[in-house]
């Protein structure tokens, strides 16, 4: 079973715009923490927010929000007041376990987020 | 603080032919990893080393070698290139202890073989 599901390949939204993009998780640890990043078309890994799964208040970073909902087991991200360069690929991403006892990371297949003016 | 570096930015090799790509961080990072991202897909773990001279497996290790003899650097070899190692190759770092938003990734490295 896929650990990380992204079912959104492609979204449009119009600038100015909030946009939501989904994010489901697997996994049997009651601790582990939900990552996301975004991969411009230069190619590098942007961190954007991040979710441990004891904390009880969504993450929040800018204009960037994590809509955690742990018994649905989703982390979907929610970014408001879109701007052109947002346009990019969204990965989810998940590292299992205690923070600090593994760096690795499982990533979705990623979502390409477009901006339209 | 130059953070992760990754050499080289391109690879063109043929098929059988060997190479090792680089990975340095200037941090005194523990924790570094070696991903691949294939067209379309997300990051798939190679190998991950928690510190000096100890290294592990992640999701998809065959074909690849890798060292850690100093906490600096983390090379990823290919011992015989194949096409289906054709892909985008990331290294990452972060500090043992460090709140979980800290993981640096470098630019990556993008290697075609044919």
């Amino acid at each position: 079973a896929q650990k990380i599901t992204q079912t959104q390949p492609g979204m449009f939204v119009q600038e100015k715009e909030a946009v939501t993009l989904d994010c489901t998780y697997d996994t049997s640890d009651q601790s582990y923490g939900l990552f996301w990043y975004k991969q411009p078309s230069s190619g590098e890994m942007i961190f954007l927010i991040y979710q441990g799964s004891y904390d009880e208040q969504n993450a929040t970073e800018g204009r960037y929000s994590l809509n955690f909902q742990k018994a649905r087991k989703s982390a979907n991200l929610v970014i408001s007041a879109s701007q052109l360069g947002d346009s990019a690929m969204y990965f989810c991403a998940m590292r299992e376990g205690l923070p600090g006892s593994a760096r690795q990371l499982t990533f979705g297949s990623g979502t390409q987020l477009t901006v339209l003016p | 603080n130059a953070g992760v570096t990754q050499t080289p930015k391109f690879q063109v090799l043929k098929t059988g032919q060997s190479m090792t790509l680089q990975c340095a961080q200037d941090m005194n990072h523990e924790y570094m990893s070696w991903y691949r991202q294939d067209p379309g897909m997300g990051l798939r773990l190679i190998h991950y080393s928690v510190g000096a001279g100890i290294t592990d497996q992640g999701e998809v290790p065959n074909g690849y070698n890798v060292s850690r003899s100093t906490t600096e650097d983390f090379p990823l070899r290919l011992l015989s290139a194949a096409p289906s190692q054709t892909s985008v190759y990331f290294c990452a770092s972060s500090l043992q202890g460090a709140p979980d938003n800290e993981q640096f990734f470098g630019p990556g490295t993008r290697l075609t073989v044919l």
